[in-house]
């Protein structure tokens, strides 16, 4: 069966310092991989995603991540945190034709001064 | 840009209650989603929607059920409510963009059951 795992719950990053959320997931063919950003109280905004060409995708807000396949991984990188950043952050894959998705747990991001 | 609008962003009802959540998207999406989310879980599915009338159980449908009369509207159901169910729960509709399905999410309710 499908699975993501994001195996950080929590991370405190300092503004200005970089920041990189790990994302590592189980399916048999090509992903379709996906990073969502969380603000508090609101609903799921799409960073960005990938399913196929390049392996190291842009984002919004500044944010790129890239695909290894030999490491089953779909990090998540940022140069330079600031402080509107901290959010919840979920990794997802696309499981079937009809667009189901399996989500990690989440990671939370808190940025310090 | 494409809008997915949940009627209530907090709600709070008693045990035993039946409680409707509305969810409507204004971009003539075919599928639509309602997940559960909690601290810890992600988000679980509950049920999705490929059509009109049509569904389909997702990954925790217990307790729950749906509708979609209309393509831009799919409502949870909590038949009974029970404190279990307290939670925040998203809605979320989807479309192929270039063969790849993308899901764009509601604000969220927050439901309480008492």
């Amino acid at each position: 069966a499908q699975s993501v795992t994001q195996p950080d719950i929590h991370i405190t990053v300092s503004e200005g310092a970089s920041l990189e959320l790990r994302c590592n997931y189980s399916y048999g063919a090509t992903p379709y991989l996906f990073w969502y950003v969380q603000s508090p109280g609101q609903g799921l905004q799409l960073l960005l995603k990938y399913f196929s060409g390049d392996t190291l995708v842009q984002g919004i807000k500044g944010f790129e991540a890239e695909f290894k396949r030999s490491q089953s991984s779909f990090n998540l990188r940022k140069p330079s945190v600031h402080w509107s950043d901290a959010a919840e952050y979920f990794c997802a894959v696309a499981t079937d034709s009809w667009g189901k998705f399996q989500f990690g747990a989440g990671t939370q991001v808190v940025v310090t001064p | 840009d494409v809008k997915v609008t949940q009627s209530s962003r907090y709600l709070v009802k008693r045990t035993g209650e039946k409680v409707f959540l509305e969810c409507v998207q204004d971009m003539d999406h075919e599928n639509m989603f309602w997940y559960r989310q909690d601290p810890g879980l992600g988000l679980r599915l509950i049920y999705f929607s490929y059509d009109v009338k049509m569904k389909e159980k997702g990954d925790i449908p217990e307790g729950y059920s749906v509708s979609r009369e209309k393509k831009e509207r799919f409502s949870l159901i909590l038949e009974s409510a029970s404190t279990n169910q307290t939670s925040m729960y998203l809605c979320a509709s989807s479309a192929l963009d270039r063969g790849l399905n993308i899901q764009y999410f509601g604000a969220g309710t927050r439901l309480s059951v008492l």
